[in-house]
């Protein structure tokens, strides 16, 4: 089955530095690649996802990579504000609509003002 | 709005005990989800659901069961509760066809 793995388990960046953060999986079936933010005491919230035809997406300050052949793929957030501070979650499957992700252990990311 | 809608938000039960953690969604998804969350684990999925009456195991199901008798709920069982099955639970659903999950706000459960 997939394995999901994601670098660093805690990131502290200075307000307005680029924060970057790492998954890898194993299945070279997986093919859609969604980012989950969690803020605390809060649920899980898609921010942005990737498919594998695609090699990069940005939404404003947010942006995702995927390698395929390397089996990884990346969120960037640059000019990092203190609402960003969160866990963000990686997650991989091997259909678009299927029925299960695997999810990575998860960053905690921490803005300092 | 999609809305998930968990049960409870803090539930604490005695060992042994039978425990019932409610999902309710109200956007007509055929897919639901059971997630336990601990720290540095992630989300690891319990059961799911694609369809009334249907159920797929997903990685960490030992002592755990589900039901769901409707669409709209999803009932997630711990037949007798131990200390280790204290986390926080989430739900969560999605439309086949969509690849977007909503997720409930969690249900903290503390197993004393």
């Amino acid at each position: 089955g997939e394995n999901v793995e994601q670098h660093p388990s805690t990131l502290s960046v200075q307000e307005g530095d680029s924060a970057v953060i790492k998954c890898t999986y194993s299945d070279s079936a997986s093919n859609y690649f969604p980012w989950y933010k969690q803020e605390l005491g809060k649920r899980p919230q898609l921010i942005i996802d990737i498919r594998s035809n695609v090699g990069e997406k940005k939404d404003q300050r947010i942006a995702v990579t995927l390698n395929k052949t390397a089996k990884h793929f990346s969120l960037h957030i640059t000019e990092t504000q203190p609402e960003d501070s969160a866990v963000y979650f990686c997650a991989a499957t091997p259909d678009n609509y299927g029925q299960n992700f695997v999810f990575g252990p998860g960053t905690r990311l921490s803005v300092l003002p | 709005d999609v809305k998930v809608t968990q049960s409870s938000r803090y539930l604490v039960k005695r060992t042994g005990e039978k425990v019932f953690l409610e999902c309710v969604q109200d956007m007509d998804h055929e897919n639901m989800f059971w997630y336990r969350q601990d720290p540095g684990l992630g989300l690891r999925l319990i059961y799911f659901s694609y369809d009334v009456k249907m159920k797929e195991k997903g990685d960490i199901p030992e002592g755990y069961s589900v039901s769901r008798e409707k669409k709209e709920r999803f009932s997630l069982i711990l037949e007798s509760a131990s200390t280790n099955q204290t986390s926080m639970y989430l739900c969560a659903s999605r439309s086949t066809g969509r690849a977007e999950a909503f997720f409930g706000q969690g249900t903290r459960l503390t197993v004393v």
